[in-house]
């Protein structure tokens, strides 16, 4: 089945500068290409996504780039506040199967 | 997501007893699932649904049983089997393949 990593597991930043969490999965029949962030207490709320017929996605200060070769994907975050601290979760279903998440990356922003 | 409900957002269980966790979406979704969170962790499958009065055990199912009788919901019960149930529930619905899962706020179920 699809096995899903993620590196690093913790990351701190200092305000204003880039993050970068990489996920890494086994499948090369995936296609689809989400991260979720999850603050303390909450529920995961997907904050971009990428589809392999595309390479890179960007939304303001947040970016997904995809190596599928490689089978890996990364999320940039630009400019990190503190509002970004939170755990963020990739996962790469292939089609017609269940979402497999990977363990997640903690990203402290630090004032 | 403002379309998927679940209630109630605590619950408590004695020893021996059944909980059951609801979950209802307005969002015409075929398929919804349940996952497991403990503290510090990634999110476990429990049970998961694709179709009505159809559903299917995940990773993690021992101590756990579903219903789908009804599109919209998707309630989970926390048996007695379960002898160690304390965690987050989180459940979510997705209308297609490759689309996005849309989560609910949660259950937090404690031990009584």
């Amino acid at each position: 089945g699809e096995n899903v990593e993620q590196h690093p597991s913790t990351l701190s930043v200092q305000e204003g500068d880039s993050a970068v969490i990489k996920c890494t999965y086994s499948d090369s029949a995936s296609n689809y290409f989400p991260w979720y962030k999850q603050e303390l207490g909450k529920r995961p709320q997907l904050i971009i996504d990428i589809r392999s017929n595309v390479g890179e996605k960007k939304d303001q200060r947040i970016a997904v780039t995809l190596n599928k070769t490689a089978k890996h994907f990364s999320l940039h975050i630009t400019e990190t506040q503190p509002e970004d601290s939170a755990v963020y979760f990739c996962a790469a279903p292939p089609y017609g199967q269940n979402f497999v998440f990977g363990p997640g990356t903690r990203l402290s922003v630090l004032p | 997501d403002g379309g998927i409900t679940q209630s109630p957002k605590y619950l408590f269980r004695k020893e021996g007893q059944n909980v059951t966790l609801s979950c209802e979406q307005n969002l015409n979704h075929d398929a919804m699932y349940w996952y497991r969170q403990d503290p510090g962790q990634g999110l476990r499958l429990i049970y998961y649904s694709q179709i009505v009065n159809d559903f299917q055990k995940g990773d993690i199912a021992e101590g756990y049983s579903v219903s789908r009788e009804k599109k919209e919901s998707f309630p989970l019960t926390v048996t007695s089997a379960q002898k160690n149930p304390t965690a987050f529930y989180l459940c979510a619905s997705m209308g297609q393949f490759n689309q996005p899962q849309h989560f609910g706020d949660g259950t937090r179920l404690s031990i009584l």
